[in-house]
């Protein structure tokens, strides 16, 4: 299986700031990786596929890039309904596997 | 609009068997540029991705190598939907299920979750 290492695996931020998220694949995954934001009690939300796309309706505040084996996930602004917790998930191998998640924590 | 109605018991004996169904709208479970997955999640394991069916002129699954001996990933086609069996469960299988449909490689549309524990 490929693993996904994310880091930190929380961090607490202030409204405004702007936030990085990593993730690390075991091996290249080329641009096959997607992001997804999940609040209490609700089912994961995309946010970005392929890398780099924005999901339709998701706020250009969100932004991601990478390739091959590192890949980030940035907020530019940190807004109030942002503090989540961030998953990555590569989708090059028929075998999905998902990172272990990065809480957003208000500061 | 693509909507996952999940369906199934919320607990279940150890050594027993686990089933859920989803059933689709707005989409069809052969179509052949979508797959049809179940996700759990767990404080102990995170977000677990369990396994898929997806059609391509014929079926296929794929199945994370953690439960690959003991899943099975059927779709229903005259119902529309697809299911999930997980044989020999034991407490360390207690999760919040989740259906997903899978398109461009990503899960944009869930089911609503089922919360499954597995108690005697």
């Amino acid at each position: 299986d490929i693993q996904m290492t994310q880091s930190p695996s929380s961090l607490s931020a202030s409204v405004g700031d702007r936030v990085t998220i990593t993730c690390r694949a075991s091996q290249s995954i080329d641009s096959y990786l997607n992001w997804y934001q999940q609040k209490p009690g609700k089912a994961p939300k995309l946010l970005i596929y392929a890398a780099s796309s924005l999901q339709s309706g998701v706020p250009s505040r969100f932004s991601g890039s990478g390739s091959g084996t590192d890949f980030t996930l940035t907020i530019s602004s940190l807004q109030p309904e942002d503090f989540a917790t961030y998953y990555c998930q590569q989708s090059y191998s028929n075998i999905r596997t998902f990172g272990g998640g990065t809480k957003v924590e208000i500061k | 609009q693509v909507q996952l109605q999940q369906s199934g018991p919320g607990l279940v004996k150890p050594s027993q068997t686990l089933s859920l169904t989803c059933a689709i709208s707005g989409d069809s479970v052969s179509n052949s540029g979508a797959a049809w997955n179940w996700i759990r999640q767990s404080p102990s394991r995170g977000l677990e991705w369990l396994g898929r069916t997806y059609y391509r002129s014929k079926w296929y699954n794929d199945y994370a190598v953690s439960v690959k001996s003991r899943i099975t990933i059927n779709p229903d086609t005259s119902k529309n939907q697809f299911s999930l069996q997980l044989k020999s469960v034991t407490p360390e299988d207690t999760a919040l299920y989740y259906c997903a449909r899978g398109f461009r490689s990503s899960y944009e549309h869930w089911g609503q979750g089922t919360l499954v524990t597995v108690s005697s």
